[in-house]
């Protein structure tokens, strides 16, 4: 099974920063890479697809990039609305893998 | 767009449980379909995945063996069984849609609780 693994698993910032999250594979896994973003008691939302591609709706501050094995997801000015859980999930192949997450906070 | 999961409750170890997925607002038979559940505090785990006619399907380890994911395309619902239940099987699942080109999950229910408890 490909391992995926997330840091920061907390992270506290203020509205305006520049956030960024890492995530690795244990193995490669071209670009088949998603992100999610999740808010307490609702459902993740998919953020990120073929880790660079912005999902239509998701906001343009949310950008992402990597290949192989590590892969990054940044928000260039964080806001309110993006206080949340985020995780990323591998498709390269079964099992599914996620993340263990990033909890971003307000500091 | 809408999926809505049903069938969630409490169980006690070693039972059964049936949960629904009713989607609605898209063509259900278009897309493979999966549950992914999520332990109380924790992250996301995948469980199961079913493609558009229902002739194949993947389990997580976790669950091969006793759980077994189905589909009615006719009344656009997709289902799990579970069985065997156990403690650690505790989660809200979700009830999630991936297109046919890639295994990503571009829309979710608002999950059913299952608690496994004696």
């Amino acid at each position: 099974d490909i391992q995926m693994t997330q840091s920061p698993s907390t992270l506290s910032a203020s509205v305006g920063d520049r956030v960024t999250i890492t995530c690795r594979a244990s193995q490669s896994i071209s670009k088949w890479l998603a992100w999610y973003q999740q808010k307490p008691g609702t459902a993740p939302k998919l953020l990120i697809y073929q880790a660079s591609s912005l999902q239509r709706g998701a906001p343009s501050r949310f950008s992402a990039s990597g290949s192989e094995t590590e892969f990054t997801l940044t928000i260039s000015s964080l806001q309110p609305d993006d206080f949340a859980t985020y995780y990323c999930q591998q498709y390269h192949s079964y099992p599914l893998t996620f993340g263990g997450g990033s909890k971003v906070e307000i500091k | 767009v809408q999926l809505g999961e049903s069938g969630g409750g409490l169980v006690q170890p070693g039972r059964s449980l049936r949960l629904s997925c009713e989607a609605s607002g898209f063509n259900f038979d278009y897309y493979w379909m999966h549950w992914v559940r999520q332990a109380p505090g924790k992250g996301l785990e995948w469980v199961s995945r079913i493609n558009i006619d229902g002739s194949s399907t993947d389990y997580a380890d976790s669950v091969k063996g006793r759980f077994t994911i189905s589909r009615d395309n006719a009344k656009n619902t997709l289902f799990l069984q579970m069985s065997a239940l156990r403690a650690e099987d505790t989660a809200v699942y979700y009830c999630t849609r991936s297109p046919t080109t890639a295994t990503i999950f571009d829309q979710w229910g608002l999950g059913t609780l299952v608690t496994v408890s004696s």
